[in-house]
């Protein structure tokens, strides 16, 4: 197993709500990278965070955020929730070292939108 | 961007057996290929991962084998086992490995006792 956990483990909103998940990246680690992962598909890039700035971002809307720390650990912030916001949301995290990097994911949060 | 085309979607072997998946990318930048496994209900699991400057790795049952003229790289997994049974998924990413990965759809394989 990796060192990333992620909170909550499962998560029920209604739409238009909004929602915060949290990602602790493995020891040593200074990126963290958010997907979603709709039933049945492969995880799709939302963004990227390094050294507490976004460092690369998907095709996902304004109303998808995050934060960094200074510990490297991370935040996801969805506004104004919609159904198609039901994912498995997944970070990974990793150590950007310009050398043979590598993604680990952490356990992920469960999203239903009601 | 990228694009990432993963085949078949489902795979059924019997258990000894080998499986072999297939992924082919769209980017000729792309220079980073992992595979993640994924068992029902948990993390992404890295399995095995290859780079651009070389053709094939392996690591035990488990090989990668990159084309880069084609665009393409597989997945072979030798004397499957039942624990072997998960969905995959390929994926690439241009760069050392910390950068966006783009996903293929994912292999559910099944071994079958």
């Amino acid at each position: 197993e990796t060192g990333v956990t992620q909170s909550p483990t499962h998560l029920i909103k209604t739409r238009g709500q909004q929602v915060t998940l949290r990602c602790s990246s493995q020891s040593g680690h200074n990126t963290v990278s958010w997907y979603q992962q709709a039933l049945g598909q492969g995880p799709q890039f939302i963004f990227q965070y390094y050294r507490e700035e976004e460092n690369g971002r998907g095709n996902f809307p304004p109303r998808f955020s995050g934060l960094q720390f200074p510990n490297y650990s991370s935040e996801l912030n969805v506004n104004a929730l919609e159904l198609d916001d039901s994912a498995l949301y997944l970070c990974a995290s990793s150590l950007a070292n310009r050398g043979a990097d590598t993604q680990y994911f952490g356990p992920g949060t469960r999203l239903t939108v009601l | 961007g990228e694009n990432v085309e993963q085949h078949p979607s489902t795979l059924s072997v019997q258990e000894g057996d080998s499986a072999v998946i297939k992924c082919t990318y769209s980017d000729s930048a792309s220079n980073y290929f992992p595979w993640y496994k994924q068992e029902l209900g948990k993390r992404p699991q890295l399995i095995i991962d290859i780079r651009s400057n070389v053709g094939e790795k392996k690591d035990q049952r488990i090989a990668v084998t990159l084309n880069k003229t084609a665009k393409h790289f597989s997945l072979h997994i030798t004397e499957t086992q039942p624990e072997d049974s998960a969905v995959y998924f390929c994926a690439a990413s241009i760069g050392f490995g910390n950068e966006k990965l783009t996903f293929g759809t994912g292999t559910r394989l099944t071994i079958i006792p």
